[in-house]
C-alpha cells in the first residue's frame, strides 16, 4: 500500500515551454502533497505544500508564478514548470501524506521526474 | 531552528559488517523521525519511523533505528549490510502541525564486496 506515481519519469523540453508533472497517490487519498527539488548529489529542497481544494504554500525563495501548483482532487497534484529555462533542469519528487490510521503524518514518495532543458 | 545533521557524508563498509548511520536533530517538540533511502535516480523508500513509544523501532530490509531523546539521536542500523544496500541515506524530522520534513544532508552507503 501507500503507492505514489509520478509521470512522466523523465521530460527534455526546449527553454521557454511549460511542463507538467503530475503525481498521483494510488492506493489513498492525500488531502497534502508536497513537491521537492533535488540537484545531484544534494539533499531534498521543499518547493510547496499542495492542499486538496485550496492554493498551494510555496516556500520561500520559490517563485509561485514560475512552478504552478494544483491539487484538484484527493489523488492528483501536478507541478507545471512555466517558461522553463535551463536553471530549471532538475530532479522532482513528489511526496502524499496519508492522515488515516496508523500512517498517520507518514509521506511516501513518487519515483521522481527528471526535467532537463535546453 | 529545526535541523537535522547527518555526520557522514559518504560511508564505504564491506558486505557481512554491521551498519551505523548518524542523524542528530534539533526540533523543539517531540519530534516524529524518519529514515528514508534513495537509490540513483529514484525516489525516496521509507525505511522506518518514530512517533512515541518503544524507543527502537525496526524497519524494512533488516534496519533498525534508536531513538535517544538525550543525545537528540536517530541512528539507523544495520547487523549485517548486503550490496544492494548500497544508495543514499536520509534522516528526516517531521513537523507535527504542518507535516513539512526537514532532511539531513544524507549519507552515501557504498558496500565492499
Amino acid at each position: 500500500g501507500a503507492v505514489v506515481s509520478q509521470h512522466p519519469s523523465r521530460v527534455i523540453c526546449k527553454s521557454g515551454t511549460s511542463v507538467k508533472i503530475e503525481c498521483r497517490s494510488l492506493d489513498f487519498q492525500a488531502t497534502t502533497m508536497f513537491w521537492y527539488r533535488q540537484f545531484p548529489k544534494q539533499s531534498l529542497m521543499l518547493m510547496a505544500t499542495s492542499n486538496e481544494g485550496s492554493k498551494a504554500t510555496y516556500e520561500q525563495g520559490v517563485e509561485k508564478d514560475k512552478f504552478l501548483i494544483n491539487h484538484a482532487s484527493l489523488t492528483l497534484s501536478t507541478l507545471t514548470v512555466t517558461s522553463a529555462h535551463p536553471e530549471d533542469s532538475s530532479f522532482y519528487i513528489c511526496s502524499a501524506r496519508t492522515m488515516t490510521g496508523a500512517q498517520q503524518e507518514t509521506q511516501y514518495f513518487g519515483p521522481g521526474t527528471r526535467l532537463l532543458v535546453l | 531552528a529545526q535541523s537535522v545533521t547527518q555526520p557522514d557524508i559518504h560511508i564505504t563498509v564491506s558486505e557481512g559488517a554491521s551498519l551505523e548511520l548518524r542523524c542528530n536533530y534539533s526540533y523543539g517538540a517531540t519530534p516524529y523521525l524518519f529514515w528514508y533511502v534513495q537509490s540513483p535516480g529514484q525516489g525516496l523508500q521509507l525505511l522506518l519511523k518514530y512517533f512515541s513509544g518503544d524507543t527502537l523501532v525496526q524497519g524494512i530490509k533488516g534496519f533498525e533505528a534508536e531513538f535517544k531523546r538525550s543525545q537528540s539521536s536517530f541512528n539507523l542500523r544495520k547487523p549485517s549490510v548486503h550490496w544492494s544496500d548500497a544508495a543514499e541515506y536520509f534522516c528526516a524530522v517531521g513537523a507535527s502541525n504542518t507535516g513539512k520534513l526537514i532532511f539531513g544532508q544524507g549519507t552515501t552507503l557504498q558496500v565492499k564486496p
